[in-house]
């Protein structure tokens, strides 16, 4: 029943480990987003994709790669990963193609977030 | 630049009003919103408000906007101990191609008995 769906939760890592960020939508959107907050709660976009196009690549190393295998998907993959990385990630989506089916203000739906730590 | 400011902290009493104030910087914002955040949970979005409008109110929600100021506002009437929580103004910007949410800096809202 899950709008918008993150996996892991949680995720406990190792300074230079690899680790991936899974973010999945059964809401028909076309557009899919993935934003950073960081340890004083300031929320951040970081990319942008819409029908599997990247869009939207803010100032983000490029230590992060996302990655979007179909319209309900979107992941987010993280090489070599530092201390500064340690935050929430947030995945969003909408719908922004025929107007019948738009939301009438734009509304992102956002995922309940994955929790990076890294040690 | 895209820094939208909030104040960071409010308590307020049960049964009080509360006001989060907010000053976003993009002056062609369509929409403006404001986002809940409760302890460990994602961002749910409370409201929004549509550029030309200068007042929207959502039952104990009421949201004011000052588009010369740039300055929006959310007042809760009534406030309950379940209101505790981070709320989050956000801009719909255009930015490197794409439609982007920008989030102020957060307003912890603390509600004591």
């Amino acid at each position: 029943d899950t709008a918008v769906s993150q996996t892991p939760k949680y995720l406990v890592t190792q300074m230079g480990n690899d680790k991936s960020i899974k973010c999945e939508q059964n809401l028909g959107h076309d557009t899919m987003y993935w934003y950073k907050q960081d340890s004083k709660k300031f929320l951040k976009i970081m990319f942008s994709y819409n029908n599997k196009e990247l869009i939207i690549n803010e100032t983000v190393p490029n230590r992060f790669s996302p990655k979007s295998p179909d319209k309900a998907h979107l992941n987010l993959h993280i090489n070599s990963l530092e201390l500064g990385d340690s935050a929430v990630y947030f995945c969003a989506s909408r719908y922004t193609g025929s107007p019948q089916r738009r939301s009438p203000y734009n509304e992102q739906f956002f995922g309940p977030g994955t929790r990076l730590t890294v040690l | 630049g895209e820094d939208v400011e909030q104040s960071l902290f409010l308590s307020v009493r049960e049964g009080d009003s509360s006001v989060i104030n907010c000053t976003y910087t993009d002056s062609s914002s369509t929409y403006l919103y404001w986002y809940k955040q409760e302890p460990g949970a994602g961002l749910q979005l409370l409201t929004y408000i549509f550029s030309n409008m200068d007042m929207k109110q959502d039952q104990r929600l009421t949201v004011l906007l000052n588009k010369k100021d740039k300055h929006l506002s959310l007042r809760i009437a009534d406030t309950q101990t379940g209101d505790s929580a981070i709320y989050f103004c956000a801009e719909s910007t255009w930015g490197g191609g794409g439609n982007k949410l920008t989030f102020g800096t957060g307003t912890q809202l603390k509600v004591e008995l």
